[in-house]
């Protein structure tokens, strides 16, 4: 069965460094995605970023990039540049075949000034 | 470009009453989806619509939930004779299927409180 480890439950960062948030996966399935969502406190789940199994790179989009281990089962999001606008909630989420996300716990991100 | 909708934002009901939700998706998506969140964890799948087909039900949809989409356009998520423990927020989501990137986009979600 799938499944999405996150081990961080909160993650504090100064305001315009970088930051690094856990996720560890497991599946059986050969052909998967990873995906990444921001979940600020009004509540709606912003997508940032995707990882295809197959993908030979990272995944980057803008300030966000995904550090992608394969043979290890890491997916760990990279936010360079931290923003106070990046405080929020933030989900690890994988698709393996079956339509479904199945998400982590998530990790509070809280960015100091 | 309107991003996925639902209505109402907040309910409050009490138990025993029936409560329905409303979700517009991305309007060229042909995928819905439903989840459910409760506090301080991720969502979970409860079910997926492609088109107006509903294709894969979650065990955690008991019967006292039923989901429609029956013109393949909004999708609607009823909760029967609800209880305290459905308190959670209802998250809808839609994708347009593309080789193997399913990208779903989900909407601001429905927060339902049952008294």
């Amino acid at each position: 069965a799938q499944k999405i480890t996150q081990t961080q439950p909160g993650m504090f960062v100064q305001e315009k460094e970088a930051v690094t948030l856990d996720c560890t996966y497991d599946t059986s399935d050969p052909s998967y995605g990873l995906f990444w969502y921001k979940q600020p406190s009004s509540g709606e789940m912003i997508f940032l970023i995707y990882q295809g199994s197959y993908d030979q790179q990272n995944a980057t989009e803008g300030r966000y990039s995904l550090n992608f281990q394969k043979a290890r089962k890491s997916a760990n999001l990279v936010i360079s540049a931290s923003q106070l606008g990046d405080s929020a909630m933030y989900f690890c989420a994988m698709s393996d075949g079956s339509e479904k996300l199945v998400f982590g716990k998530g990790t509070k991100l809280t960015v100091n000034p | 470009d309107t991003g996925v909708s639902q209505n109402p934002r907040h309910k409050i009901t009490k138990r025993g009453q029936n409560v329905t939700f409303r979700c517009d998706p991305i309007s060229e998506h042909n995928r819905l989806y439903w989840y459910r969140q409760t506090l301080g964890q991720g969502p979970e799948f409860l079910t997926y619509f492609q088109n107006e087909a509903q294709l894969e039900k979650s065990r955690l949809l008991s019967d006292r939930f039923s989901a429609e989409r029956p013109k393949g356009s909004f999708s609607t998520l009823e909760i029967q004779r609800t209880e305290q423990g459905d308190s959670a927020m209802y998250l809808c989501a839609s994708s347009l299927r593309l080789g193997l990137a399913d990208t779903q986009y989900f909407g601001p979600g429905t927060r339902l409180t049952v008294l």
